[in-house]
């Protein structure tokens, strides 16, 4: 069963608009943490942010926010006034604590949205 | 800081040939892990060791893949013999210890059985 979903497969849009890339997650885990990652043409990962299950504040970076709701199992990623820079597959993953306890925290990764910015 | 470490960067073999990928992982990361990337899809792990130690082979085709990380610093990933489907990013990733710690990854070699 996919742990991550990305339902979007691909998202175009124009330079400056706003654009939301969604994530949602399945855990039985109490403890658990989600990550997004950025994947450019060059093929290298890129982390993002990482964020716990405690914690559901709505964090920014510059033009980077993103929208946790335990309540929705979502951990949504906005780009504000989106650049070409940002033309990329982005992947949300989960960490969980696989069983046996404390032996692993290898990532789940969802398929990935791309996202192709035009001028 | 250097990155992460992989050769080669790409590959093509034939069907029922070997091949082999190495990592070399950021300076004092105890965790290691090899992650298979198919087209289109999120990154899927194959290993993950902790220093020289397997933590989870679980997703690890058994039969033709092998991986090993003798000293607990670089490591090597074998498939033989390789097949079409193995057609594939690997990338290889390492953090510092074994826990939801951000994982840096490497360029990744890309594989393609014909």
């Amino acid at each position: 069963a996919q742990k991550v979903t990305q339902a979007q497969t691909e998202i175009s849009v124009v330079e400056k608009e706003d654009v939301t890339l969604d994530c949602v997650y399945e855990t039985r885990d109490t403890t658990y943490y989600l990550f997004w990652y950025k994947q450019p043409p060059s093929g290298e990962l890129v982390f993002l942010i990482r964020r716990n299950s405690f914690d559901e504040q709505n964090e920014i970076s510059g033009r980077y926010s993103w929208n946790f709701q335990k309540s929705t199992s979502s951990f949504n990623f906005t780009i504000t006034a989106s650049q070409v820079v940002d033309s990329a597959v982005y992947f949300c993953a989960l960490s969980e604590t696989l069983p046996p306890r404390n032996s692993g925290y290898a990532l789940n990764f969802g398929k990935g949205t791309s996202l192709l910015v035009t001028p | 800081e250097a990155g992460v470490a992989q050769s080669p960067r790409y590959k093509i073999i034939e069907k029922r040939q070997s091949v082999a990928f190495w990592c070399n992982p950021i300076s004092g990361h105890a965790t290691l892990y090899w992650y298979q990337q198919i087209l289109g899809q999120g990154p899927k792990l194959l290993i993950q060791f902790q220093n020289n130690g397997v933590v989870d082979d679980s997703q690890l085709p058994k039969d033709r893949f092998s991986a090993e990380r003798l000293k607990g610093v670089d490591s090597t990933l074998k498939i033989q013999p390789a097949k079409l489907e193995d057609s594939a990013v690997y990338l290889c990733a390492s953090s510092l210890g074994n826990s939801h710690n951000e994982q840096f990854f490497g360029p990744g070699t890309r594989l393609t059985v014909l």
